[in-house]
C-alpha cells in the first residue's frame, strides 16, 4: 500500500507570511498532484509535477517533485486569506494508476 | 464550477433506509470514480468505471452499490448503512481512467451523508 504523509497537518499564519507544506512518502511515484479544496467544494487541483527534481510555479505557489519522486512540496510567498484551504497531495502509481491522497494540510491565512 | 454535478448536497438517512446518490459530468470524459472523505483521513478510492465498466471495487461494503448506465452518470445506491458511514461522498471524473500520468481528475462539490 503506497502512503502519503502531509505536514503539517495543520497551518495559521498571518497574511503576507511564507510557508511550505510538505508529502513524503516511502513509495516512488510516476506522478505527483496537488490540490486545494475549500469548505463545501471537491478538490480543485492546482498542479501536476512529471519529473523529479521538477519545478513548477503558479503565481505566487512554487511545486517541487523530489529527485527521487518520493516527496514533494508545495511553498506559497506572501500568502493570502484567499489562499485559505485544505491542501491536498495525491500520487499516481501503481499498475492502475490510481490516485493515492495525503491526509491533507488544512492552511489559515489570516487578514 | 468544475462540469460535475452532485446531488443532493447533503442527506440525512436512517440506518434502515435506501437512497441513491447521483453524479452528472458535462465534460466529455469516460472514466468517473467515487471517493469517501472523512475527517482526519485521506481521501479513500471506492469504486472506478471506466468507458461504464467497473475497473476497481477497493474493498468497498455491499451496503454501498455503484451504477453506471452511462459515461456521463453515476450512481451510488445506499441501503443499510452504519454510523461509520457519515462522510463527504465525492465524485469525480477523467478523460479515461489508467491514463498517462497527467490526466487530471475533476470533482464534484460532494455529498454530504449523516447516517443516524
Amino acid at each position: 500500500t503506497q502512503l502519503l504523509e502531509q505536514s503539517p497537518q495543520f497551518l495559521s499564519i498571518q497574511e503576507g507570511e511564507n510557508l511550505t507544506v510538505y508529502c513524503n512518502s516511502s513509495s516512488v511515484f510516476s506522478s505527483l498532484q496537488w490540490y486545494r479544496q475549500e469548505p463545501g467544494e471537491g478538490p480543485v487541483l492546482l498542479v501536476t509535477v512529471v519529473t523529479g527534481g521538477e519545478v513548477k510555479k503558479l503565481k505566487r505557489l512554487t511545486f517541487q517533485f523530489g529527485d527521487a519522486r518520493k516527496d514533494s512540496s508545495l511553498h506559497i510567498t506572501a500568502a493570502q486569506p484567499g489562499d485559505t484551504g485544505l491542501y491536498l497531495c495525491a500520487g499516481v502509481g501503481g499498475s492502475a494508476r490510481q490516485l493515492t491522497f495525503g491526509s491533507g494540510t488544512q492552511l489559515t491565512v489570516l487578514p | 464550477e468544475t462540469g460535475v454535478t452532485q446531488t443532493p448536497r447533503h442527506l440525512v438517512m436512517g440506518m434502515t433506509n435506501k437512497k441513491s446518490l447521483k453524479c452528472e459530468q458535462h465534460l466529455g470524459h469516460n472514466a468517473m470514480y467515487w471517493y469517501k472523505q472523512s475527517a482526519k483521513k485521506p481521501l479513500e478510492l471506492m469504486f472506478v468505471y471506466n468507458f461504464k465498466e467497473q475497473t476497481e471495487n477497493n474493498s468497498v461494503p455491499s451496503r454501498f452499490s455503484p451504477e453506471c448506465p452511462n459515461s456521463s452518470h453515476l450512481f451510488l445506491h445506499l441501503h443499510t448503512l452504519q454510523p461509520e458511514d457519515s462522510a463527504l461522498y465525492l465524485c469525480a471524473s477523467s478523460l479515461k481512467a489508467g491514463g498517462p500520468p497527467t490526466y487530471e481528475q475533476y470533482f464534484g462539490p460532494g455529498t454530504r451523508l449523516t447516517v443516524t
